[in-house]
């Protein structure tokens, strides 16, 4: 079975662009997180899904940031317009029923000059 | 909500030593506290997890105990191999909400010399 898939896995990107980071969970996974690593603050939780619904975005840095999950097979996290301190890696996560494991994809690095 | 610390931030042992990762946590509602570790240019993998209901678990050379009166919990690795060096997280689930939110501690750099 495929692993959690995200793309782009590097984006470098002007100050000012539009930045859209996608992720596909794992089949039959009903939440989905996602997350941002930099060396500074570590793996951040900016907001996560329970059955396609927003369940907590108190992590999103702010109204620049954006997630939305329109099925149980994909989220995208859009920065608009991006800023060269959103420069991190960025992961999605997804999980099944209950706390448990979570699963990561392998990030997406994101570079805003 | 939940505060996650996590010591050292870095760990340097000799092939075979054990090492020891230590985390507090701050709300005494959680109830599982896994521990992650991710290898450079990956995502974090889960390698070993605890529940409230017990003290200590072990998977072969990893262990975890828990001491819920103190709230902290450790990660200890017997007989180092240097394919154990990479970053290691422990995390504590906020357990007032059904859904398991996972908050982290800020990560330990694990480097194991041959």
């Amino acid at each position: 079975d495929a692993g959690v898939i995200q793309s782009p896995r590097h984006e470098v990107t002007e100050m000012g662009q539009e930045v859209t980071l996608r992720c596909k969970p794992i089949s039959g996974h009903n939440s989905l997180f996602w997350y941002r690593q930099t060396m500074m603050r570590g793996l951040e939780l900016l907001i996560y899904f329970n059955n396609n619904v927003p369940i907590d975005d108190s992590g999103m840095p702010e109204d620049r940031f954006s997630a939305k999950m329109p099925n149980a097979s994909f989220s995208t996290l859009k920065i608009q317009p991006s800023e060269p301190r959103d420069s991190a890696v960025y992961f999605c996560a997804s999980r099944g029923q209950g706390p448990g494991e979570l699963f990561f994809g392998e990030g997406s690095r994101l570079t805003v000059l | 909500g939940e505060n996650v610390e996590q010591h050292p931030s870095t760990l340097s042992v000799q092939e075979g030593d054990s090492a020891v990762i230590k985390c507090t946590y701050s709300d005494s509602a959680s109830n599982y506290f896994p521990w992650y570790k991710q290898e450079l240019g990956k995502g974090p993998q889960l390698i070993i997890d605890i529940r409230s209901n017990v003290g200590e678990k072990k998977d072969q050379r990893i262990a975890v105990t828990l001491n819920k009166t103190a709230k902290h919990f450790s990660l200890h690795i017997t007989e180092t191999q240097p394919e154990d060096s990479a970053v290691y997280f422990c995390a504590a689930s906020s357990a007032g909400t059904s859904y398991g939110k996972l908050t982290f501690g800020q990560g330990t750099i694990l480097t194991v010399h041959p």
